[in-house]
Order: structure tokens, then sequence, then C-alpha cells
């Protein structure tokens, strides 16, 4: 099956400071979404993004799709962007070639923010 | 909207009883996926339903586990005869189309088993 890696694996910032994670797969795929679990469970997608650049206030997201990463970037953290950040790829299709939405996750980036 | 809504959102069983899992997806959406979060991992992929179908059920164990969507009321996922190694957080996802785009999670059941 695919392989997704992501980086790094924690991250401790300052209020105020800047970051980039970063995702790797190891084989086409038909999506990538990134996701943000709040140290209360809750799943949240920040981006649909299977190729290119998208942005939503002080995150942005650019997918490379040929070279296989992808980059979310945080700007101006916040001590409400703690958590942890996945990234997860939809690949595969079914026997009558429709991708049908499984998601294979990386094992996320524990990010915590001091104030 | 309310969302995907599971319930319960923390369910404690002693080892050997059964625990059933309910996930009723957003309104609009026919397709429901489930997934396992052990502590400390990532979310694995366990089963994808539509209404009374069960397209993919790759990530489940083969014994114990079983999910359903039946054509009315939530989806269902249920695990009998629990096991310390169940405890995990256990989440639902719909999406309107059967593909990634609109994909929503819902808050999760956390097992507990003691």
């Amino acid at each position: 099956g695919i392989q997704v890696e992501q980086s790094p694996p924690d991250l401790i910032l300052q209020e105020g400071a800047n970051s980039t994670l970063r995702c790797n797969f190891s084989d086409s795929v038909n999506n990538l979404q990134w996701f943000h679990q709040n140290p209360w469970g809750q799943l949240i997608n920040l981006f649909y993004i299977p190729s290119g650049t998208k942005q939503n206030g002080r995150l942005s997201a650019t997918t490379v799709a040929t070279e296989r990463y992808s980059l979310l970037y945080i700007s101006s953290s916040q001590t409400t962007d703690s958590g942890v950040y996945f990234c997860a790829v939809e690949w595969g299709e079914d026997a009558g070639g429709t991708s049908y939405g499984k998601l294979t996750f990386g094992q996320g980036t524990i990010l915590t923010v001091h104030p | 909207n309310a969302g995907v809504m599971q319930n319960p959102r923390h369910l404690v069983r002693r080892r050997g009883q059964e625990a059933r899992l309910r996930c009723s997806p957003m309104k609009g959406h026919s397709h429901v996926y489930w997934y396992r979060q052990l502590p400390e991992e990532g979310l694995k992929f366990m089963v994808y339903l539509q209404k009374e179908n069960i397209i993919d059920e790759s990530g489940m164990p083969k014994e114990r586990f079983s999910a359903e969507f039946p054509k009315e009321g939530p989806s269902i996922l249920r695990i009998q005869q629990v096991v310390r190694g169940d405890s995990a957080a256990y989440f639902c996802a719909s999406s309107p189309m059967g593909q990634g785009h609109g994909y929503t999670f819902g808050s999760g059941t956390r097992l507990t088993v003691v």
C-alpha cells in the first residue's frame, strides 16, 4: 500500500512564529487533505488540495503531485493552533475504476504553541 | 445542518462485553467511513459503507468487528467480546459522493475497555 510520511514528528513554537509541515507520499494519489486534530480530539478539515496552492487566513498549503509531497504553512502561530496535524491521501480505485474516498493518514505532526 | 453525529462520545465496557457505536452522517451524505485511532497513532481506515451495502471492509479485524448502514437509521460499528486492545477512538466520516471532497468527520467515540 501507499506510504505517507510526515515531518517533523514534533514541533514546539513560540506564539507568533511561522512553521512548515511536510507530507511525503510514495505513490500517485487522487486527492490529498490536511486535518487538524485539536486537544479535544476533534478532526477539522483544513484543506482539500490534490495539487496547487490554497490559502485560508494564516494557513496555506501547497501540493506538488508530480514530486509526491505537500506542505502546510502556518504563519503567526497562535496557541489555538496547537494539536496534531495530519496529512491524508486518497488513492487507488474500486473495481469500477472509481476513487471512493478511502483515506490513508500519516502519523501526524504534534504542534505545541507556547504563549 | 448538525454535521456528522456520533454517539456515545465516551463508552466504557468490561472485557467480554459488546460495544455499539453509532454514526449519523450529514444530511445528503450517503457514504460513510469508519476509522480507528489507537493511542499515539494516526487514523486507520476500517470500513466504507453505502446504504445497505458494505463497499470495502479491508481494514476491519477479521473477528468480532462488524458494521452496517441500514436503509433507515444510523450506521453502526459493533464490537463483540471487547478486549483491552480495542480501546481507541473510533471516528466516522461521511461524504456526499464517495470521494474525498466534502469529507466531514464526527467527533468520535472514545472506547475504554476495563
